[in-house]
């Protein structure tokens, strides 16, 4: 089984400057790993995704992750944020095989940014 | 990506009651899934929506309580039975990427509020 831990609940940080949303996860297999983003009142959009090659990958709206094996994480950044950045973050890992589809979700992060 | 359609966004239902939400997508699909985000939590897979056959549930979720159905490759819906205020939550329907993709796209949910 797989489990998922982002490390802060909420992050406030003022515009332009630079964030990360940290990341944690559990597993006994090879995982996939996403970072979705979920603004008010809207569902679940797709910012990145890890599912092999090379461990910095990069997302839309300028966020980048990159995936530490050794250390299971696979922490989110942005160098410079922008008020409309503001919103829950969510890290998710699929074991795939059999598993595939089913996401484990962290308890998400919040981010506000302050202007 | 596949373009996920859901009714309704959002609905105030009485105790005791049943909700049926819908999920169209705007092209076939292999995989259906249904997740639900309870307030202030994270999301958690309820079951795969399988063609032709009955739904897939994970621990802690019964066809009695979320009896789902899949007609097609292009629809789904979730029921929620005999609501209680603990029922109160975004359900939200997801669907998987193009071939390979392994990535999931999500509807914009639907907020039911039970009182």
């Amino acid at each position: 089984a797989q489990s998922v831990t982002q490390l802060d609940s909420q992050v406030p940080v003022f515009e332009e400057a630079p964030v990360e949303l940290r990341c944690n996860y559990s597993s006994s297999v090879s995982v996939y790993l996403f970072w979705y983003v979920q603004y008010p009142n809207q569902g679940l959009q797709l910012l990145l995704k890890y599912l092999s090659g090379s461990t910095l990958v990069k997302g839309i709206n300028g966020f980048e992750a990159e995936f530490n094996k050794s250390q299971t994480s696979f922490h989110l950044r942005k160098p410079s944020v922008h008020i409309s950045d503001t919103a829950e973050y969510f890290c998710a890992v699929d074991a795939g095989g059999t598993s595939y589809g089913k996401l484990t979700f962290g308890q998400g992060t919040i981010l506000t940014v302050h202007p | 990506s596949a373009v996920i359609s859901q009714k309704p966004s959002r609905d105030i239902c009485q105790r005791g009651t049943s909700l049926t939400i819908q999920c169209q997508v705007d092209s076939q699909v292999t995989m259906m899934f249904w997740y639900r985000q309870q307030p202030g939590q994270s999301l958690t897979l309820i079951a795969t929506a399988n063609q032709g056959s009955e739904a897939t549930y994970e621990s802690g979720f019964v066809i009695d309580k979320f009896p789902i159905s899949r007609p097609n490759l292009t629809f789904s819906t979730l029921t929620v039975s005999n609501m209680s205020p603990e029922d109160s939550s975004i359900y939200l329907c997801s669907v998987d990427g193009q071939s390979g993709a392994n990535v999931l796209t999500f509807g914009a949910g639907s907020r039911l509020t039970v009182l």
